[in-house]
Order: structure tokens, then C-alpha cells, then sequence
């Protein structure tokens, strides 16, 4: 079956600009999670939803940073006016919720945001 | 102290060795330990998970877990130039999802 896919793939903004990336999880899937690649370091933890309650935003960095799940199926991932550190992978994950499952988080490829 | 500490490499090792990937966590609550492996350009992929301590083996690769040390490694037996890429280790503390990483080690395997 599909995986999780991001779009866009690639995505230059200039700074200041607003941005939207989109997730779309695997099907079935509960809980979503996105997370923020800089080069050359882990993921780090953004926000998490099961279905469409945002259970967990801790990881977002600033109050410019938005996400929601208003279905419970795909995720929008939104950073307004945009600043250079901003730049990075942003990766979307989504697993099955449920004890002893929820480990298995499957990653879409990423969005690569770089801003000039 | 970052809670996964972990070797980012670069590793350079010939081709059919044996690798040994290491991580470092200072969280003792209950938790899953992961290794994921990212391609270039790709996003991170499962490769095996464990909660407990000891070795759990899939093909080629074994995951261990050492609670009493808070260390955690994954072996890769007779490596392949396909097994090149950046190993992540993760782990996860039970019944709260969100997933900690390390930096990743940036492994080559020479042809």
C-alpha cells in the first residue's frame, strides 16, 4: 500500500513569507507526528495528533509555527513569516495508536524548506 | 546532556565487515529503543525495535540493549555498499509516543 507522502518535496520561501506543507498519512493510520531534520542532526520532535485532537505541540518552536488535522486524516504543517533558521527537512510520521504499536512511526520523505 | 547521545561518524568500513553502532541515554523511565536508517535524501526507515535488554536479531542486523549501561547498538554482519546511509537511534518512553533521536552516524561501506 502507499506510504506517507509530503508535498511539496522542495519549497524555497523568502523570508518573511508564510508557508503550508501537507501530510498525508497512511491510510488507517491515527496518530500523525511531524518533525523538524536540520542537516546533519536527528529529528527533532515537533507536534502530534491522534485523530484530529493535537495532543502534544511541546516541539513547536515559536507561535509562528501551526498545525493541524481538522479530519483526522491529513495534516497541514504551517510556519508564518518565515526566518532563515527555519530551514530544514520538515518530516511528517503517522503509526497505528495503541499500546505496543505506537513505536512503529513510518516517515514520509520530507519537505526540504530552505529560506533566503 | 542531550537525552540520546550518539557518534556521528563519518564510519568508513570495507565491504563483508561487521559494524558496531553505538548510542548513549540518559532517560531511565520504561521506554522503546529503535534504529532507523535514512538515505540520502529520504526520509528515516524502520529498521528494528526492542524494549528490553538483551539482543533481538533480524538478518543481518542485531539490535542490543544494555539497560544497567543506558547504551544501546545495532550490528550489521557482512556489510553491503547498500547498507551505506545515516543510522539513527531512537527511543521512546511508554505511553507517550513522540519519538527522541540522536544526531545519527554516517555509515560507508567500501566497495
Amino acid at each position: 500500500g502507499a506510504g506517507v507522502s509530503q508535498s511539496p518535496r522542495y519549497k524555497v520561501a523568502k523570508r518573511g513569507q508564510d508557508v503550508a506543507l501537507r501530510c498525508d498519512p497512511i491510510s488507517g493510520h491515527v496518530s500523525l507526528f511531524w518533525y523538524q531534520q536540520a542537516l546533519g542532526q536527528g529529528p527533532e520532535f515537533l507536534t502530534y495528533f491522534q485523530n484530529e485532537a493535537q495532543l502534544d505541540k511541546s516541539g513547536l518552536p515559536s507561535d509562528r509555527f501551526f498545525a493541524e488535522r481538522p479530519e483526522g486524516s491529513v495534516s497541514t504543517l504551517k510556519i508564518q513569516r518565515t526566518q532563515q533558521e527555519d530551514s530544514a527537512v520538515y518530516l511528517c510520521a503517522s503509526s497505528l495508536a495503541g499500546r505496543g504499536t505506537s513505536y512503529e512511526q513510518y516517515f514520509g520523505p520530507g519537505t526540504r524548506l530552505t529560506v533566503t | 546532556q542531550k537525552e540520546v547521545e550518539q557518534d556521528p561518524g563519518p564510519l568508513s568500513v570495507p565491504e563483508g565487515a561487521i559494524v558496531s553502532l553505538n548510542c548513549t541515554y540518559s532517560n531511565s523511565a520504561f521506554q522503546y529503543f529503535m534504529w532507523y536508517r535514512q538515505y540520502s535524501r529520504k526520509g528515516p526507515e524502520l529498521l528494528m525495535y526492542t524494549y528490553s535488554s538483551g539482543n533481538k536479531e533480524d538478518g543481518r542486523f542485531t539490535a542490543q540493549v544494555d539497560k544497567s549501561s543506558k547504551y544501546i547498538s545495532l550490528f550489521i554482519r557482512d556489510s553491503q555498499p547498500s547498507d551505506s546511509a545515516t543510522y539513527l537511534c531512537a527511543r521512546a518512553n511508554f505511553g507517550n509516543e513522540k519519538l527522541t533521536f540522536g544526531t545519527g552516524t554516517r555509515l560507508t561501506i567500501i566497495p
